[in-house]
């Protein structure tokens, strides 16, 4: 079946500019989660949705950072006003319920850098 | 804070030895621990989920074992290849979200 997908699979921004990046998840996945890796570093959580409760966003680094999931399915993350040090794999993930002991589906992610 | 440490940051082995590494967690309000393999181009794909004291899983010739009195994990590898190389994630889940730790970078020479 079907995996996670990502949308671009790579973006060059200029500093300044917004960006979307786009997640559709595996279908019949609940929970869906953002991650980025900047370089050197592991993997840092961003934002978690789980069905219709209002998101975890302790993860955003800033305010320039949000996302939202429409329909419960595919999630679209926006940076306003990129920085240089956004630059980073943004990794998708998606798994059944949210569950602890759920495995997580990874996408492809999006290499995003910002000149 | 919520640290999940890994060890060794990076491993170069010749094919054929076994290798092991260290995945540390918070042991309290622990859930289960994630192992993950990401290799160079591709998505993070699971190895492991865990969640019993004293829990131990195989696939093929990767093995992980738990302990979440202590608050650790070893992923072992036996008998390495060059298709192994990738790095290494081990997750934690406390409370109520999954934290990563930095991963231990493998590279198996034929």
């Amino acid at each position: 079946g079907a995996g996670v997908s990502q949308s671009p699979s790579n973006k060059v921004t200029e500093k300044g500019k917004d960006v979307e990046l786009r997640c559709d998840p595996i279908s019949g996945h609940t929970a869906l989660y953002w991650y980025r890796q900047s370089l050197g570093q592991g993997l840092e959580f961003l934002i978690y949705f789980q069905g219709n409760s209002a998101p975890d966003k302790s993860g955003l680094p800033s305010d320039r950072f949000s996302a939202e999931r429409t329909g419960g399915s595919v999630s679209t993350l926006t940076i306003q006003r990129t920085q240089q040090e956004d630059s980073a794999v943004y990794l998708c993930a998606s798994s059944f319920q949210g569950a602890s002991y759920n495995e997580q589906f990874f996408g492809p992610g999006t290499r995003l850098t910002v000149l | 804070i919520l640290n999940v440490e890994q060890s060794p940051q990076s491993l170069h082995v010749q094919e054929g030895d076994s290798t092991n590494f260290t995945c540390s967690f918070p042991s309290s309000n622990f859930y289960a621990l994630h192992w993950y393999r990401w290799e160079t181009a591709k998505s993070p794909e699971a190895l492991f989920v865990m969640t019993l004291n004293g829990d131990e899983k195989k696939k093929g010739r990767i093995s992980a074992t738990l302990n979440t009195k202590e608050g650790y994990s070893y992923l072992y590898i036996k008998g390495s290849q060059p298709e192994d190389s990738a790095t290494y994630l081990c997750a934690s889940y406390n409370t109520d979200k999954l934290i990563f730790g930095t991963g231990t970078r493998l590279q198996v020479f034929p």
